[in-house]
């Protein structure tokens, strides 16, 4: 299964809501996740199951969406933020990523 | 809080093997299913195995597949992997997961460089 997100760079300010899109080649229900990975870091879980968000992920993010269409949004772009973002699905193996979606300071 | 370490990375030459191990602390390990995840330099993230809690279930990427071999001892909280006829391509950080929500603990990555 191929995930395509878009953008692949997003420019922002802090403050700016963003929203990050992530597509499967086919249906994945609602088994994708969003990671958040910064320089030099090992990612991090930030929502699971397409919209439950992990312990200790801060309420700022969500996700949304199901079958081939995802979103994760940002409501107030924060400067701990600025980093890359992955979605996965785990809906069958290969699990797959898409490729990354960096957030940049405007 | 869970920790996952890993170790065994270094520089090999092509067609060469490597065997990583990842050190597992601070939870049941032998609950729950392990994974392998790479990356490399500049790139994006590459998912390369799994194998259940109880070893009996594995699955590998297809560029991996009948090179790499994913196992693990629950009695010592250890996965590994097992690398064999590595090419450049290979070249990656590799990083162990513990499958829970999803990957929701990640170790620090082992550095595998395949380099004549």
């Amino acid at each position: 299964i191929q995930m395509t997100q878009s953008p692949s760079t997003l420019s922002a300010s802090v403050g700016d809501r963003v929203t990050i899109t992530c597509r499967a080649s086919q249906s994945i229900s609602s088994w994708l996740a969003w990671y958040q990975q910064k320089p030099g870091k090992a990612p991090k879980l930030l929502i699971y199951k397409a919209s439950s968000l992990e312990s200790g992920a801060p309420s700022r993010f969500s996700g949304s969406g199901s079958g081939t269409e995802f979103t994760l949004t940002i409501s107030s772009l924060q400067p701990d933020d600025f980093a890359t973002y992955y979605c996965q699905q785990y809906n069958s193996y290969p699990w797959t990523f898409g490729q990354g979606t960096k957030v940049e300071i405007k | 809080q869970v920790q996952l370490v890993e170790s065994g990375g270094g520089v090999v030459q092509p067609g060469r093997s490597l065997r990583l191990s990842c050190a597992a602390s601070e939870f049941t390990f032998s609950n729950y299913a392990m994974h392998w995840v790479r990356q490399a330099t500049d790139k994006g993230l590459e998912w390369v195995a799994v194998i259940s809690s109880d070893g009996n279930t594995k699955y590998y990427a297809d560029s991996v597949k009948g090179r790499f071999t994913i196992s693990r001892d629950n009695s010592k909280n250890t996965l590994f992997l097992q690398m064999n006829s590595l090419t450049t391509d290979d070249t990656a950080l590799y990083y162990c997961a513990r499958r829970s929500t999803s990957l929701d603990s990640w170790g620090q990555g082992t550095l595998v460089t395949v380099s004549s």
